[in-house]
């Protein structure tokens, strides 16, 4: 297993364009979610997927932003005219999870891409 | 509601002594509770988790947390620095059914040989 894979690693934009993002997760997580680093801060949620389902969207997340995984695989996070206050690493995260509480191995853990970092000018 | 508090932007070690990086934690149901490190330019790696099986959690690199429920903390020790340790590390906090995380606002590592 590769890991959770993001591309691009970079992205210099001009204010006002869009831009995709896209996050291939661990083959078998069912969950897959964004988060969103500045500087000096921790990563702050912004939506998760269960398979093709998005599930939960923070407040941060304005109307400018989209997420979609179609078919429960790879995602894409898209933000429409981006502004300076965009500029920040995304950061894609995935996780096998089941119900139960977990005692030991791998389960209801995320496992972080490498981020994409932002630079809108 | 679940959040972590980090005490200590920044803290310096040196080489060879003891690692203390404090995370408390409030959450209104059982926690999950993790550490990660960061890189710079890099994602995140996980270090330890915390999932109620035991209080004394031993994770990678010689790291271990003891999850104290009355102190409602995390912290996170390492016996003996050494200079690749070097790096961000945040406290997280989930639900236990495992949704999105709440972090910490990160500690940054320093240490000095």
């Amino acid at each position: 297993d590769t890991g959770v894979s993001q591309d691009p690693r970079h992205k210099i934009t001009k204010r006002g364009q869009n831009v995709t993002f896209r996050c291939d997760p661990i083959s078998e997580h069912n969950r897959l979610y964004w988060y969103r680093q500045t500087l000096g801060q921790g990563p702050e949620f912004l939506t998760y997927f269960q398979n093709e389902a998005q599930l939960e969207k923070s407040r941060l997340l304005s109307d400018r932003f989209s997420a979609e995984r179609p078919k429960g695989s790879f995602s894409t996070l898209e933000i429409q005219r981006t502004e300076q206050g965009d500029s920040a690493m995304y950061l894609c995260a995935s996780s096998k999870q089941d119900r139960h509480r977990d005692s030991g191995g791998t389960r209801n853990e995320q496992y972080f891409g490498p981020g994409t970092r932002l630079t809108v000018t | 509601a679940q959040s972590v508090t980090q005490l200590g932007s920044h803290v310096s070690v040196s080489e060879g002594a003891l690692v203390l990086l404090r995370c408390n934690y409030s959450s209104s149901v059982p926690p999950y509770l993790f550490w990660y490190v960061q890189y710079p330019n890099q994602g995140l790696q996980l270090l330890l988790k915390y999932t109620s099986a035991a209080t004394l959690v031993k994770g990678i690199n010689g790291f271990e947390a003891e999850f104290k429920k009355s102190e409602t903390s995390f912290h996170l020790t390492k016996p003996s620095a050494h200079m690749s340790d070097a790096a961000e590390y945040f406290c997280a906090v989930s639900a236990n059914t495992g949704n999105q995380f709440y972090f910490g606002t990160g500690t940054s590592l320093t240490v000095i040989p």
